[in-house]
């Protein structure tokens, strides 16, 4: 079965500090990989996706990913916060089984606090 | 905004009750997920539907049903309700580009279970 593991459920930055994300992943076959954000009181939006290609993915809002297929990573990466980026975000990854769609499974979450 | 439509937008039941969730995809995709982010959780795989029929499902009971229409619009329907079926629950839209896939959610039913 596929899993997706967030390390760090709760990381408070500064304004216009860096940010990493990691998030690992556990599938035996080929994957796309998502990385999701839910702002406050909205719905998953899709942030980046990879699947296949340049293992450097970019997506909207200047956020960036790095697919390391030999450690089975795809952190999410920003030069310098800003505090509308304070989110919920969430890694993910799809494939199919033998029996059919199994669906996205999600990491459990990064809550990323921004101080002003 | 991603085009995926989702009603009622809360919900209150008891425990035991049924409840029908609707969604509405986004034009022109003929595949559907349903998914339950439970409080402080990433959202889990319920089920697929293609072209109306149930090609995917994850590890929930047969409580868990649902439906697909013509129009693509589907339903989630969960008999006997209980406790920890409280939880927000997310439809989402299939992109197909290329051979590879791209999910759209939208705004979920919230339900809290009494």
């Amino acid at each position: 079965a596929q899993s997706v593991s967030q390390h760090n459920h709760h990381v408070i930055l500064s304004e216009a500090a860096s940010l990493e994300l990691g998030c690992n992943y556990s599938y035996g076959g080929t994957v796309n990989l998502f990385w999701y954000v839910q702002y406050p009181g909205q719905h998953l939006q899709l942030l980046l996706k990879y699947f296949s290609g340049d293992p450097l993915v970019k997506g909207i809002k200047g956020f960036e990913a790095e697919f390391i297929k030999s450690k089975f990573s795809f952190n999410l990466r920003k030069p310098s916060v800003q505090w509308s980026d304070t989110a919920e975000y969430f890694c993910a990854v799809s494939g199919y089984s033998g029996g059919g769609a199994d669906g996205l499974t999600f990491g459990k979450g990064t809550h990323l606090i921004i101080q002003p | 905004e991603t085009g995926v439509t989702q009603s009622p937008t809360h919900l209150i039941k008891t425990r035991g009750q049924q409840v029908t969730l609707r969604c509405s995809s986004q034009s022109g995709h003929n595949t559907v997920s349903w998914y339950q982010q439970a409080l402080g959780q990433g959202p889990q795989f319920i089920f697929q539907y293609y072209r109306e029929e149930e090609n995917g499902r994850g590890n929930f009971p047969p409580r868990f049903s649902g439906l697909q229409f013509p129009n693509y619009s589907s339903e989630l329907n969960v008999n006997a309700l209980e406790l920890d079926d409280s939880a927000l629950y997310l439809c989402a839209s299939k992109e197909w580009a290329g051979g590879r896939e791209t999910q759209y959610f939208g705004p979920g039913t919230r339900l809290l279970v009494l």
